[in-house]
């Protein structure tokens, strides 16, 4: 168990929704990343979060954003969903601070979009 | 060019062997770190072992051990006695740059490989 809280597990919807993806970091844990992993695309690192700021962005749409919460969650929107955006979706959290320090990866939100 | 090239996309190994997963990378800064992680057919992503750039001696972790050669830039997974659930996806990750102390460091994976054990 890495620490790291996501919900759902999995999530499936239609072409054009809106969903959102819940991530809760490891306790301690001030630093939150989202990456996508999809079958073309591989793994790729979309947004950061730091204490509630945006840190980094990556290959993330403009119809996805995120946020952090004063209480460290992170909620990544995906809307106008297409069939492209099916992947799995993981959520990471790090300490602030120790670069040898890995990411600690949640289990995923596997998104089905038919 | 990519970053982090994996290029064994499947690998078959007999139970008890060892076995060298292949990570080259690129990069022109001088602080990174390079990480491995397995991803079981159940979807997690489980962190194995970390090699900073600076550092002097390869890292180990039980039966991973990193064969790192910074002047080839390569960092090889080496798992010893390979058992029936090391069977997964392997990725290797690299983390550019130090450190800014506000934890801002993005991985950038390779493709991965796919380990398969024969009992």
């Amino acid at each position: 168990d890495s620490g790291v809280t996501q919900t759902p597990k999995h999530l499936i919807t239609a072409t054009g929704q809106r969903v959102t993806l819940r991530c809760s970091p490891r306790s301690g844990d001030l630093s939150v990343y989202w990456y996508q992993q999809s079958l073309d695309q591989g793994l790729q690192f979309l947004i950061q979060y730091y204490n509630g700021e945006e840190r980094a962005k990556g290959n993330i749409l403009e119809r996805f954003s995120a946020q952090q919460f004063p209480d460290l969650h992170s909620e990544l929107n995906l809307s106008s969903l297409e069939l492209g955006d099916s992947a799995l979706y993981f959520c990471a959290s790090s300490v602030r601070g120790f670069s040898n320090q890995p990411q600690h990866f949640g289990d995923g939100t596997r998104l089905s979009i038919l | 060019a990519q970053k982090i090239t994996q290029t064994q996309p499947g690998m078959f190994v007999q139970e008890k062997e060892a076995v060298t997963l292949d990570c080259t990378y690129d990069t022109s800064d001088p602080s990174y770190g390079l990480f491995w992680y397995k991803q079981p057919s159940s979807g997690e992503m489980i962190f194995l072992i970390y090699q900073g750039s600076y550092d002097q001696q390869n890292a180990t972790e039980g039966r991973y051990s990193l064969n790192f050669q910074k002047a080839r830039k390569s960092a090889n997974l080496v798992i010893s006695a390979s058992q029936l659930g090391d069977s997964a996806m392997y990725f290797c990750a690299m983390r550019e740059g130090p450190d800014s102390g506000a934890g801002s460091y993005q991985l950038t994976f390779g493709k991965g490989t796919k380990l398969s054990v024969i009992p």
